[in-house]
């Protein structure tokens, strides 16, 4: 089983659309819990962190869910600068690297 | 400019030979990192560092060889490369103190090997 698992893509929606990525980690040790977006060609920036209580940023929000080892991005009110790449990323306790996903490809329409 | 930078953006080589990614942060983050990503794996961690002189393997550190004497860089060698080593690498650096919670990327090299 892969540490991350994102929803293969990609997602096609129209602007204005709700649109929700699933994310589930393997390891239950894990402690930090991010969403990266990589434009097409580009590097891969933070794009949020995902706090257990669940955390906005203006159209996007997060949640976490340690029990089941589910992370979750929602984005509202899709613009067509929101088409990217959502990776998934997902850190162990005290120092220890990032483990991404493969992502997730979101395409917004006019 | 402050930031992280990466030589060559695009190279092209052959079977067998050596090559030599470069990445220079202006930060002074004590953390840095080499990425592969390719279709169908993702972000995979190549190799990392925790300061000068300090380094350590990722998932797929076969076949490369890292060094950091200074701070502020930190190249990457394929010391005989192989087609399967075509892909996009992606250098990376984190301040200190989080340990590497937010990791801040480079353009990125686009190799290919023939």
């Amino acid at each position: 089983r892969k540490e991350v698992e994102q929803d293969p893509g990609p997602f096609n929606v129209p602007e204005g659309a709700t649109v929700a990525f699933n994310c589930t980690y393997s390891n239950s040790a894990s402690q930090s819990f991010f969403w990266y977006r990589q434009d097409c060609r580009k590097e891969p920036k933070l794009l949020m962190s995902v706090y257990s209580s669940g955390n906005e940023d203006g159209r996007f929000t997060a949640q976490l869910n340690r029990a089941s080892q589910y992370i979750s991005l929602l984005i509202r009110d899709s613009k067509l600068s929101d088409s990217a790449t959502y990776l998934c990323v997902v850190k162990g306790a005290g120092y220890s690297t990032l483990t991404f996903g493969k992502g997730t490809m979101l395409l917004v329409s006019p | 400019d402050a930031g992280i930078t990466q030589s060559p953006r695009y190279k092209i080589t052959e079977t067998g030979r050596q090559v030599t990614l470069m990445c220079h942060q202006t930060w002074s983050h004590s953390y840095m990192f080499w990425y592969r990503q390719d279709l169908g794996h993702g972000l995979r961690l190549i190799y990392y560092s925790a300061a000068a002189d300090i380094t350590d393997k990722g998932e797929v550190p076969d076949g490369y060889v890292v060094s950091r004497s200074k701070t502020e860089n930190f190249p990457l060698t394929l010391e005989s490369a192989t087609r399967s080593q075509t892909s996009v690498y992606f250098c990376a650096s984190s301040p200190k103190g989080y340990g590497a919670n937010e990791q801040f990327f480079g353009p990125g090299t686009r190799l290919t090997v023939l």
